[in-house]
């Protein structure tokens, strides 16, 4: 079986400090592993996806994130925040050999002037 | 086309009524999904398809969803005798192949019945 767990719901950052989103996940099998931000009434867009490249994962506008299988987790993070940001975030994993996305439940990430 | 499309983006029904959500996904895209996300949560599984096939419903919540694509490109999920609990937003997503690829995701279909 496989899960995943953000482990915030809510996240606060001022603009131009680091942005951290936690994600751990379970399962069975070698997962693939995605990031989707959700903007108010958008669609989900993939900001990155690790399937047993590299576990260091750069995405589109300047997030990363590491797969760490020792920690079963697959943490986002950003350097420095932008306005812009402010969105929802979910964590997904998908395990080798199917084809469903499991989603997290999401972090709302705050940015602050 | 350029993305995954659904319509109505909107959708406010009496409970009782039936509905039908329509997903374009993008053209040449195998693999079809709907997701049902619920106020404040993640998006969860309804059903797969596989061109026309559908391979998963085990999603489904009930026997009065039904979803269908019967040509291998457009795909329609219909609910009867809707219920309040059927509020959510609705998600149609497609990818080319059907495993550790990328999924792209229309802007959901937002169900409200009352």
């Amino acid at each position: 079986a496989q899960s995943v767990t953000q482990l915030d719901s809510h996240v606060s950052v001022s603009e131009g400090t680091p942005v951290l989103l936690r994600c751990n996940y379970s399962s069975s099998y070698s997962p693939s592993l995605f990031w989707y931000v959700q903007h108010p009434n958008k669609g989900l867009q993939l900001l990155l996806k690790y399937t047993s490249a590299a576990t260091l994962v750069k995405g589109i506008n300047g997030f990363e994130a590491e797969f760490k299988k020792s920690e079963t987790s697959f943490h986002l993070t950003k350097p420095s925040a932008h306005m812009s940001d402010a969105a929802e975030y979910f964590c997904v994993v998908s395990g080798a050999g199917t084809y469903k996305y499991i989603f997290g439940t999401g972090t709302r990430l705050k940015v602050l002037a | 086309g350029a993305g995954v499309s659904q319509s109505p983006r909107y959708k406010v029904a009496k409970r009782g009524q039936d509905v039908a959500l329509r997903c374009d996904p993008i053209s040449g895209h195998v693999s079809l999904f709907w997701y049902q996300q619920a106020l404040g949560q993640g998006p969860e599984f309804l059903t797969y398809f596989q061109n026309e096939a559908q391979l998963d419903k085990s999603g489904l919540p009930s026997d009065r969803f039904f979803a269908e694509r019967p040509e291998g490109s457009v795909s329609t999920l219909k609910i009867q005798r809707t219920q309040q609990e059927d509020s959510a937003v609705y998600l149609c997503a497609s990818s080319f192949e059907d495993r550790n690829t990328e999924a792209f995701f229309g802007q959901g279909t937002r169900l409200t019945v009352v």
